[in-house]
């Protein structure tokens, strides 16, 4: 069965300054791995994916992820945090072989950036 | 349509009714999600649909909580004999091979 841990309930950064929010998964197969954010009051929101190839997948409002296959993990970053950025954050996972395999998501992170 | 649409967006109900919630997918999506949150509090699945696949239902919390797809389209989400822990955002996300797409929710209230 697949599964995805983000290990930290809470993070707390100041602004400007880079920030990280956890993942790391378990899948029989290949990942294919995503990032949702979830504003106030609001839905889902699709933040970025890797499918294949670099490691290092841009999305938007400028963050970013890093792939890392022998370690399991796929953690969120920024450079440089932004008071907006303050949301609940998701990660998720689903095996890339088989069509119908479906998408197992984290806990969730809040993410509080502070001025 | 262009995104996945849930409707009501609100939804005040008594204690002991039985209520209806209805997703509309994005058009040709084979995959169809519930989902349950609470305020503020992580996703907790309710039931899968891929294609003409048996639905995975293992999440459901109970047997007051049934689902069903008509047509590889159009979901209902049905709880009946309402209870006040049933007070949730019932989310629906629609996807066809990669990411999901999220509809905005049902915010359910029992009173």
């Amino acid at each position: 069965a697949q599964s995805v841990a983000q290990p930290e309930d809470q993070v707390n950064v100041a602004e400007g300054n880079p920030l990280t929010v956890k993942c790391t998964y378990s899948v029989s197969g290949n990942p294919y791995l995503f990032w949702y954010v979830q504003y106030p009051n609001r839905g889902l929101q699709f933040l970025l994916k890797y499918i294949t190839g670099d490691n290092l997948v841009k999305g938007s409002y400028g963050f970013e992820a890093e792939f890392n296959k022998s370690q399991t993990s796929f953690h969120l970053k920024k450079p440089s945090a932004l008071v907006s950025d303050s949301a609940l954050y998701f990660c998720a996972v689903r095996d890339s072989h088989g069509a119908g395999n479906m998408l197992t998501f984290g806990g969730g992170t809040r993410l509080m950036v502070k001025p | 349509g262009a995104g996945v649409s849930q409707s009501p967006s609100n939804k005040v109900t008594e204690k002991g009714k039985d209520v209806e919630l209805r997703c509309d997918p994005i058009s040709g999506h084979t995959a169809l999600y519930w989902y349950r949150q609470s305020l503020g509090q992580g996703l907790e699945f309710l039931i899968y649909f891929q294609g003409n696949s048996a639905p995975d239902k293992s999440g459901l919390p109970s047997d007051r909580f049934s689902a069903e797809r008509t047509g590889g389209s159009v979901s209902t989400l049905t709880i009946q004999r309402t209870q006040q822990e049933d007070s949730a955002v019932y989310l629906c996300a629609s996807s066809l091979r990669q990411e999901a797409f999220f509809g905005q929710g049902t915010r359910l209230t029992v009173v």
